[in-house]
């Protein structure tokens, strides 16, 4: 089966501008996660998908990050505007339910100049 | 709130050595523990979760709920073990999962 996609890979911008990263999950599967890996450290729960809604959202930097996953399959994260501190790599996951295996995607690995 | 400590970063062996990559948790519910592993230039995947009681590529975790550990162990570390573990925990809103900050574990021929 096709793993998680997630594009582009790389991204380079400066402060203050924005960047959208997507990501296509496993075929079938209702949950989907955005994860911050910042060097040094574990990822970290951006938001939770289940289907088309939001279970949680409580880490999302909301006044600078948004998602969404229309229709349930494919999702988008946007950062806008930008900040030095957001340089990491944003990391996409698909599951079959909570608590499921958590399949990833390579990430994207964002450098804000 | 949930906590997953990992207390060492690194963790060198000789091929051959039993291996043990500690984690400590805090959580107030009922946890859900995970080992996942990233091996180099490869994704994030799962290694093992303590429901399923399984072995793994040789390595085993056991959940202490009195100790609030999950640690892996494995008797006979491979050179093809060389990762950066991550142990995590499930629960809370959405059951989300909160990691710790890995440890990356070297085996040397």
């Amino acid at each position: 089966e096709a793993g998680v996609a997630q594009s582009p890979r790389y991204k380079i911008i400066e402060k203050r501008q924005s960047v959208a990263f997507w990501c296509n999950p496993i075929s079938g599967h209702a949950t989907l996660y955005w994860y911050q890996q910042i060097l040094g450290q574990g990822p970290k729960l951006l938001i939770q998908f289940q289907n088309n809604g939001v279970v949680d959202d409580s880490q999302l930097p909301k006044d600078r990050f948004s998602a969404e996953r229309l229709k349930g399959v494919d999702s988008t994260l946007k950062i806008q505007p930008a900040k030095l501190e957001d340089s990491a790599v944003y990391l996409c996951a698909s599951g079959q339910g909570a608590l499921e295996t958590q399949y990833f995607g390579p990430g994207t690995r964002l450098l804000v100049l | 709130a949930q906590r997953v400590t990992q207390p060492e970063k690194l963790l060198s062996v000789f091929k051959g050595a039993p291996v043990e990559l500690k984690c400590n948790y805090s959580y107030s519910g009922s946890p859900e523990l995970f080992w996942y592993v990233q091996y180099s230039r490869q994704r994030l995947q799962l290694l093992l979760r303590h429901i399923s009681r399984e072995s793994i590529k040789g390595f085993t975790a056991d959940l202490n709920k009195g100790e609030t550990s999950f640690h892996l162990k494995k008797p006979f570390a491979q050179e093809e073990d060389s990762a950066m573990y991550y142990c995590a925990l499930g629960g809370g809103r959405g059951s989300r999962l909160t990691f710790g900050e890995g440890t990356q574990l070297t085996v040397n021929p």
